[in-house]
């Protein structure tokens, strides 16, 4: 079974400044899914960002970018020019890459709450 | 666009109770989920449907019962209510093949917060 591991309780940026979460996950498959999704006091849960395994490109959206270490398991998010919308709690999450069977869901960590300081 | 609809968004029961999660989806994805969150935890997932007819246990399904008789609707039914699950529930779904990559993003409704008392 996967686990996803997510040190950091909380975090706290100056708004405008760059803030890194960290997302560890351990799984023996070579290839995989990896999702952020932030989830503010609404309680929605927003996808930020996905990576496949087997693409070595880090990906971005806008702000929002990642450092993908496959050999060390680690997917850490990076916002740049943090806004006070920023604020929320981020969660990171597994899927294998194939369908089927028991590896259809997302495996989540316990999350990261962020908090943007004006 | 719904996307995926949550029904209720809050109830509270009291220990023994039965009641029913609605979950519906407009979107026609194969796929549906439900997950729990506990507080200050991540989600966990408590069953999970490939189709209309077919569905299968997830990490934590136990206390739980889940049907899906059409493609939009995916119901989880909890018979004897405990406090133990008091906590968020979320209904997603994704549309893929089953056996072919799975890139889908999941959509997530707004969530059900019970309390059981």
């Amino acid at each position: 079974a996967q686990t996803v591991t997510q040190s950091q309780p909380e975090m706290s940026v100056q708004e405008a400044e760059t803030v890194t979460l960290s997302c560890t996950y351990d799984t023996s498959e070579s290839d995989y899914y990896l999702f952020w999704y932030k989830q503010p006091p609404s309680r929605q849960m927003i996808l930020v960002i996905r990576q496949e395994a087997y693409k070595q490109q880090n990906a971005t959206e806008n702000r929002f970018s990642v450092n993908f270490q496959k050999a060390a398991k680690s997917f850490s998010l990076k916002i740049s020019d943090s806004q006070l919308g920023d604020a929320a709690m981020y969660f990171c999450a597994y899927r294998s890459l194939y369908s089927g069977g028991g590896a259809d869901g997302l495996t989540f960590g316990k999350g990261t709450h962020l908090i943007i300081q004006p | 666009n719904a996307g995926v609809t949550q029904t209720p968004k809050f109830r509270i029961l009291k220990i023994g109770q039965s009641m029913t999660l609605q979950c519906t989806q407009d979107m026609n994805h194969n796929y549906m989920y439900w997950y729990r969150q506990d507080p200050g935890m991540g989600l966990k997932l408590i069953y999970y449907s490939v189709g209309a007819g077919i569905t299968d246990k997830g990490e934590v399904p136990n206390g739980y019962n889940v049907s899906r008789s059409t493609t939009e609707d995916f119901p989880l039914r909890l018979e004897l209510a405990a406090p133990s699950q008091t906590s968020v529930y979320f209904c997603a779904s994704t549309k893929h093949r089953q056996g072919e990559y799975s890139n889908q993003p999941q959509h997530f409704g707004d969530g059900t917060r019970l309390s059981i008392l």
